[in-house]
């Protein structure tokens, strides 16, 4: 079946460290990747997407990441944290279309200490 | 990007009550998407919401529990039903960007007692 993986339920990195989650996607053409972003009692925000062309992508908040068929990976990444980096990271995947159904990683939950 | 607006933001229900929620989007959508995200978890897509037919369900999920409304391209309505400890969620509408990207309301959060 059709799955996103992310590793790491929990990670805690201190404030100004960098930050890399990871993200793994089962086989699939033509993969419609992104990261979203959900703070406490909010709804998701996109922080990039990525679908074609250059495989590393950048998002909002200084956020990146990098694709890399031959892992089937879509890692997101950033080079110094805030505190208010703090929240709940999710994999998304669309399978086969811009349109098919889209499919989230179980998430990873970020603490920030000071 | 879309904006939607969802109604209630959180409410506490007693079980065996129904609750409906509201999502309003800032543009015309072809299609919403209700999706369930239980304490702890990831989303999981309920159903998809075209205006003027029935939604689809997805496996695990019926109408008669989740009663799904779409009056017109701006609007759908999803009720939780005899409700129980177990519906305890947030619960959120999305819609898709030209992008393929989805867009999310900001979520209603239930707690069934």
């Amino acid at each position: 079946a059709q799955s996103v993986t992310q590793p790491d339920i929990h990670i805690t990195v201190s404030e100004g460290a960098s930050l890399e989650l990871r993200c793994n996607y089962s086989y699939g053409a033509t993969p419609y990747l992104f990261w979203y972003v959900q703070s406490p009692g909010q709804g998701l925000q996109l922080l990039l997407k990525y679908f074609s062309g250059d495989t590393l992508v950048q998002g909002i908040k200084g956020f990146e990441a990098e694709f890399k068929r031959s892992q089937s990976s879509f890692n997101l990444r950033k080079p110094s944290v805030h505190w208010s980096d703090a929240a709940e990271y999710f994999c998304a995947v669309r399978y086969g279309g811009a349109t098919n159904k889209l499919i989230f990683g179980t998430g990873t939950l970020l603490a920030v200490q000071p | 990007s879309a904006v939607i607006s969802q109604k209630p933001s959180r409410d506490i229900c007693q079980r065996g009550t129904s609750l409906t929620i509201q999502c309003q989007v800032d543009s015309q959508v072809t299609m919403m998407f209700w999706y369930r995200q239980q304490p702890g978890q990831s989303l999981t897509l309920i159903a998809t919401a075209n205006q003027g037919s029935e939604a689809t369900y997805e496996s695990g999920f019926v109408i008669d529990k989740f009663p799904i409304s779409r009056p017109n391209l701006t609007f759908s309505t999803l009720t939780v039903s005899n409700m129980s400890p177990e519906d305890s969620s947030i619960y959120l509408c999305s819609v898709d960007g030209l992008g393929a990207e989805a867009f999310f309301g900001q979520g209603t959060r239930l707690t069934v007692v």
